[in-house]
Formats: structure tokens, sequence, C-alpha cells
């Protein structure tokens, strides 16, 4: 159980585009959701916690017009890199909260590589 | 949340245990110290969590001090298969909002 699927599992796209990732928790319902940035060699970088039904919330130092995050259902969060640059090039993961008698366990996604040229 | 300190890499001998260090000194009453690992190119996968006692899973045995400033992760019979980044975290209460904040883990390699 509490299995979280991310898609694409790698993209490459042009600088300008904007390229839509998807978080699903495939066997349970998430109202919360976070997504991570990680670069080669560093840590995870939290960016956001997704809310079900309501905005986003931003990390210090995110553009939060250039990281559009949906969570349009209890399911599914979308993260969409908008006008991508070479610097966005990065390995990208959510998280997707399991709530269940008093605890709240993060279940992490197997990430998406996004490499813009 | 209080700042870990994990050493940066360790080695480790197949079949043997492995013992993983992570100072929290800084750590309040409310907070819970998770274990994290992240295997290469993947998602991270959680392990274990514990708030005062130890605890044990399938996967691993949590030993925190009695004074809360210490714990140890113990995989006790580490295979190739454990080679990871494991990453040791203080969470504060637990919430569905609650961020994971994580810092540089240590590198865990299992050698044959």
């Amino acid at each position: 159980g509490a299995v979280v699927s991310q898609h694409p599992s790698w993209v490459i796209c042009k600088s300008g585009t904007s390229v839509k990732i998807e978080c699903r928790s495939l066997d349970f319902q998430a109202t919360t959701m976070f997504w991570y940035r990680q670069f080669p060699k560093q840590s995870l970088m939290l960016m956001a916690t997704s809310n079900e039904g309501s905005k986003a919330t931003y990390e210090q130092g995110v553009e939060k017009d250039k990281f559009l995050i949906n969570h349009a259902s209890l399911t599914l969060s979308t993260l969409t890199v908008t006008s991508a640059h070479p610097e966005d090039s990065s390995f990208y993961i959510c998280s997707a909260v399991l709530s269940g008698g008093g605890s709240y366990e993060q279940y992490f996604g197997p990430g998406t590589r996004l490499t813009v040229t | 949340d209080a700042k870990t300190t994990q050493p940066t890499s360790m080695d480790c001998a197949e079949g043997r245990a492995a013992n993983l260090p992570c100072n929290h000194s800084t750590i309040s009453g409310n907070e819970y110290v998770y274990w994290y690992r992240q295997i290469h190119s993947q998602g991270p996968q959680y392990i274990i969590h514990g708030l005062k006692n130890n605890e044990t899973n399938e996967m691993a045995s949590l030993i925190i001090t009695e004074d809360r400033k210490s714990s140890t992760l113990i995989l006790p019979h580490a295979t190739l298969r454990d080679t990871a980044v494991y990453y040791c975290i203080v969470r504060v209460g637990r919430a569905a909002g609650n961020k994971l904040t994580f810092g540089g883990g240590t590198r865990v390699l299992v050698k044959p």
C-alpha cells in the first residue's frame, strides 16, 4: 500500500516551453502533497505544499508563477514548469501524505527528471 | 525544525549490521525522529520513525538516546540493495502539513 506514482518519469523539452508533471496517490487519498526539487549530488529542497481544493503554499525563493501547482482531486497534484529554461533542469519529486490513526506519513513518488535544452 | 548532523559517508560489509548515527541536540519535545533513504535516481523511501522509545520494523531498528539528542538507525543485515543515501530528519508534531527538511544525509555503500 501507499504507492505514489509520477508521470512522466523523464522529459526533455526546449527552452521556453511548458512541462506538466503529474503526481498520483494510487491506493489512498491525500489532501496534502509536497513538491521537491533535487539537483545533482544535492539534497531534496522543498518547493511547495499542495492542498486539495486550495492554493499551494510556496517556499521562500520559489516563483509561484513559474511553478504552477494544481491539486484538483484527492489523488492528483500537478506541477507545471512554465517557460522552462536550462537552469530548471532537475529531478522533481512529489510526496503524498497518508493520514490515519493520528499518523501523517509522507510517501514519495519515483521522481521526474526534467532536461531543458 | 531541529537540525540534524550525520556523517557524510560510511561503508559497511554485506551481511553485517550497519549502524547509522544522527545527532539532533536541539530537538524539541514534540519533534519526532524520522529516517528515509534514497536509492540513486529514485524517490525517498520511508524507513522508520520514533519519538522517545526504540522502534523496530521489518526494515530497521531505531535507537533513541534517553535525552533524545541523538539516535542510531540499525540495518540488521545489510545487503547490496541497501546502498543509498540515508536521511535523518526531525519533524514537528504529527499533522498533514508538517514538512520534512532534508539535510545532506549519509551516503552508505554496502560492499560484498
